[in-house]
This record gives C-alpha cells, structure tokens and sequence, in this order.
C-alpha cells in the first residue's frame, strides 16, 4: 500500500510570511498532484508534476517533485488570507493505475 | 459546464436505513469515483469506474454500491447505513485514465448517521 505523509498537519501564520507544506512517501510515484480545499466545497487541482526534480511555479506558489519521485513540496511566498484551505498532495501510479492515494492534508489558516 | 454535481448536500440517516448519493457529470469523462473525506484522515476511494457499465472497488467499498447505467450518471448506495459511514462524500470525473490526469470533484454530500 502507497502511502503519503503531509507535514505539517496544521499551520497557522500571519499575512506576508512564506510558508513550506511536504509531502512525503516511502513509494515512488509517476505523478503527484496538489489539490487546494476550501470549505464546503470540493478539492481544485492547482498542479500536477511529473518529471524528477520538476519544479513548477503559479503565482506565489513553487511546486517542487524530488528527484527519486517520492516526495515533493509547496512553498507559498508571502501568503494572504484567500490562501486560507486544505492542501492536498495526491500521488499517482504508472501506466494505466489512473487511480490516486491522497495524503491527509494540511489546514492552512492565513490571519490578517 | 455544470462539472460535476452532487445532490443531496447534507443528509441525516437512521441506523439501518439505506439512501442513494446521486452524482452527474456534464463534460463526457468516461472516468468517475466516489471518495469519502473524514475528519483529518485525508480522501479514501470507495469505488470507480472506467465507462458506463463498468464499476470495480476502491480503498474502502464495504456497506457501499455503485452502478453506471449511463455515462453521465454515477449514484452512491448506502444499505443499512452505520454510524462508521458518518463522513463527507465526494464524487469526482477525469477524461482521461492516466492519474496525472485532473479530477473534477463535485460539491460534496455530508452524511451523518445517528
């Protein structure tokens, strides 16, 4: 069974700090994805990576899949309150294992 | 698009009923999946398909039941529901069959069982 272990589980700061959220395995993966949850609604996929190494950027948020494809982290520059959710990383078989094994998230709260 | 659409939003049950989470997609993904999100414990897979007709388990499908009549539609039953199936449920679709591929998750159902 793949597993995937997010650290921190909570993380509360203030407005304008950076941020680092892991995500970590002992498997490797073909894939990792990162999803962002607000309250009462859905996961929305904000990445997904693919490559060793790959890093990827969208706005104030640096994606990061380590080299061996077991781990990879979010780094969030200068955070604002509409940061504020449950971040998700999601690891993703190979081939045809279309299906995903998701961590178990962490709370983000961005005080003003 | 309506993405995907989840009814009911919220649902108390008693002990031993039984209730169907209804699940729909408007984009044309042959692919769909039911998770259930419970507190701190991340999203657990109960069950997928891979096109209308097709069904096979997840992570967790016990006390569960899905069919896939139609390519749009993907309900959820709950037979005999136990206080344990107590959680936020989650219907989401992909195009395509690869995990790299994007999942559009609907809304959610929360369910209590008392």
């Amino acid at each position: 069974t793949q597993l995937l272990e997010q650290s921190p589980q909570f993380l509360s700061i203030q407005e304008g700090e950076n941020l680092t959220v892991y995500c970590n395995s002992s498997s490797v993966f073909s894939s990792l994805q990162w999803y962002r949850q607000e309250p009462g609604e859905g996961p929305v996929l904000l990445v997904t990576v693919v490559t060793g190494g790959e890093v990827k950027k969208l706005k104030r948020l640096t994606f990061q899949f380590g080299d061996a494809r077991k781990d990879s982290s979010l780094h969030i520059t200068a955070a604002q309150p509409g940061d504020t959710g449950l971040y998700l990383c999601a690891g993703g078989g190979g081939g045809s294992n279309y299906k995903l094994t998701f961590g178990k998230g962490t709370l983000l709260t961005v005080n003003p | 698009n309506a993405g995907v659409t989840q009814t009911p939003k919220f649902r108390i049950l008693k002990i031993g009923q039984s209730m169907t989470l209804q699940c729909a997609q408007d984009m044309n993904h042959n692919y769909m999946y039911w998770y259930r999100q419970d507190p701190g414990m991340g999203l657990k897979l109960i069950y997928y398909s891979v096109g209308a007709g097709i069904t096979d388990k997840g992570e967790v499908p016990n006390g569960y039941n899905v069919s896939r009549s139609t390519t749009e539609d993907f309900p959820l039953r709950l037979e005999l529901a136990a206080p344990s199936q107590t959680s936020v449920y989650f219907c989401a679709s992909s195009y395509g069959g690869v995990a790299r591929e994007t999942q559009y998750f609907g809304p959610g159902t929360r369910l209590l069982v008392l």
